[in-house]
């Protein structure tokens, strides 16, 4: 099955800089790579999600990279917030009879420091 | 709209007990899976349905663990004769039609005592 591993495990950013968040996968079949926040005791909220057609993918201060032939993809953040701070997991998502699951990463805890 | 929801928001059982856990996905969502989640862990899949139907249930840890949804909307989660192992938060995530978006619920978190 599909394996997901995310780095780093922690972030710690001063307000105004960059962050950066990468995961691999391991399928090479897996064509939808969505990216969820998640605050403390809250549900994870889908932020931004990128398809195995498109390369790159741009939401305001967020944006999404994938590279297909290395079979990893990044979360980049500019401009961080302090309201920014929570954990991220990345995902990944199989194509054919099994599309439909998520295979989460374990998470990054993001921390912007005012 | 109104998202995902889940009740109950928290729950606490003695070891042995049974529990039910219920999830409302989006109106007209076809599809709901559930997930299962550790303490600082990323959620783990457990089961899926589209319409009434359990398509899926390779995630389900035991023949302890038991998913429905008879009408195609409201589903259940329920665990049987609980151990502590089960403590974790459970996640419902619903899916319209062939979309690729999961939506969240807020989850249950279950501590077995």
């Amino acid at each position: 099955g599909e394996n997901v591993e995310q780095h780093p495990s922690t972030l710690s950013v001063q307000e105004g800089d960059s962050a950066v968040i990468k995961c691999t996968y391991s399928d090479s079949a897996s064509n939808y790579f969505p990216w969820y926040k998640q605050e403390l005791g809250k549900r994870p909220q889908l932020i931004i999600d990128i398809r195995s057609n498109v390369g790159e993918k741009k939401d305001q201060r967020i944006a999404v990279t994938l590279n297909k032939t290395a079979k990893h993809f990044s979360l980049h953040i500019t401009e961080t917030q302090p309201e920014d701070s929570a954990v991220y997991f990345c995902a990944a998502s199989g194509s054919g009879g099994s599309n439909y699951k998520l295979t989460f990463g374990k998470g990054t805890l993001l921390t912007v420091n005012p | 709209g109104a998202g995902v929801s889940q009740s109950p928001r928290y729950k606490v059982a003695k070891r042995g007990q049974d529990v039910a856990l219920r999830c409302d996905p989006i109106s007209g969502h076809v599809s709901l899976f559930w997930y299962q989640q550790a303490l600082g862990q990323g959620p783990e899949f457990l089961t899926y349905f589209q319409n009434e139907a359990q398509l899926d249930k390779s995630g389900l840890p035991s023949d302890r663990f038991f998913a429905e949804r008879p009408e195609g909307s409201v589903s259940t989660l329920k665990i049987q004769r609980t151990q502590q192992e089960d403590s974790a938060v459970y996640l419902c995530a619903s899916r319209r039609g062939l979309s690729y978006e999961q939506y969240f619920g807020p989850g249950t978190r279950l501590t077995v005592t």
